[in-house]
């Protein structure tokens, strides 16, 4: 059974740390998601990628937020450094991207705790 | 730009009940792809009915069927004869007419199911 996998589930840090994010999209998918899901503002995108070439990545804090795509099997979300309003739930998400648009396969997402 | 928007913030109906979960969106694309997707209490985010905007046929799958309104700029979904299991936050999301664009999400419908 497919499935997009984030690690950690849950993390929780102190203000100032660096905390890493990191997916790994199902296999054969060529674009991935990261979005924020906060009680306030919902579910935002962050970022995402097509054949591991950023294409968006307006939504991201650019000072304290890098996403990247080492290869096609792992996506890292960094957050350096960290601050207690970065808390929320973050999801990667991944499709095969194609003429005709798909659905997006979401993870489970790492719920993150800035104390 | 693009938008979604669930007016319906949340909704309790009893099981049995008919529900309809409202969904309007704007975009300038001619082109564009709407999607549901569902997230129970675990978190996790549920992919449920992806639709073409080319494509007005409604669609239904068991007890649920969605209504494509080209016309009004809706997607509304219903669910028949509720369960307890439906309990979830629906989220209606909207995506462009380039390959691999990102689904824009709507604020999300919290539904409550009672027995």
């Amino acid at each position: 059974d497919a499935r997009v996998t984030q690690t950690p589930r849950h993390k929780v840090t102190e203000m100032g740390q660096e905390v890493t994010m990191r997916c790994q999209p199902i296999l054969g998918h060529n674009t991935v998601f990261w979005y924020r899901q906060t009680m306030m503002q919902g579910l935002e995108l962050l970022a995402y990628f097509r054949n591991r070439a950023p294409l968006d990545d307006s939504g991201m804090p650019k000072d304290r937020f890098s996403a990247e795509m080492p290869d096609a099997t792992l996506a890292t979300l960094k957050i350096q450094p960290s601050e207690p309003r970065d808390s929320a739930v973050y999801f990667c998400a991944s499709g095969l991207s194609s003429a005709l648009n798909t659905e997006a396969f979401f993870g489970q997402g790492t719920r993150l705790t800035v104390v | 730009a693009q938008k979604v928007t669930q007016a319906q913030t949340e909704i309790s109906v009893v099981e049995k009940e008919d529900v309809t979960l409202d969904c309007v969106y704007e975009t300038r694309d001619t082109t564009y792809y709407l999607f549901w997707y569902k997230q129970p209490p675990s978190g996790e985010l549920v992919f449920l009915i992806r639709r073409n905007s080319f494509d007005e046929q409604n669609e239904i799958s068991g007890r649920y069927s969605w209504n494509f309104q080209k016309s009004t700029s809706s997607f509304n979904f219903t669910i028949t004869a509720s369960q307890v299991v439906d309990s979830a936050v629906y989220f209606c999301a909207l995506s462009g007419n380039q390959a691999g664009t990102a689904l824009i999400f709507g604020k999300g419908t919290t539904l409550s199911v009672s027995s």
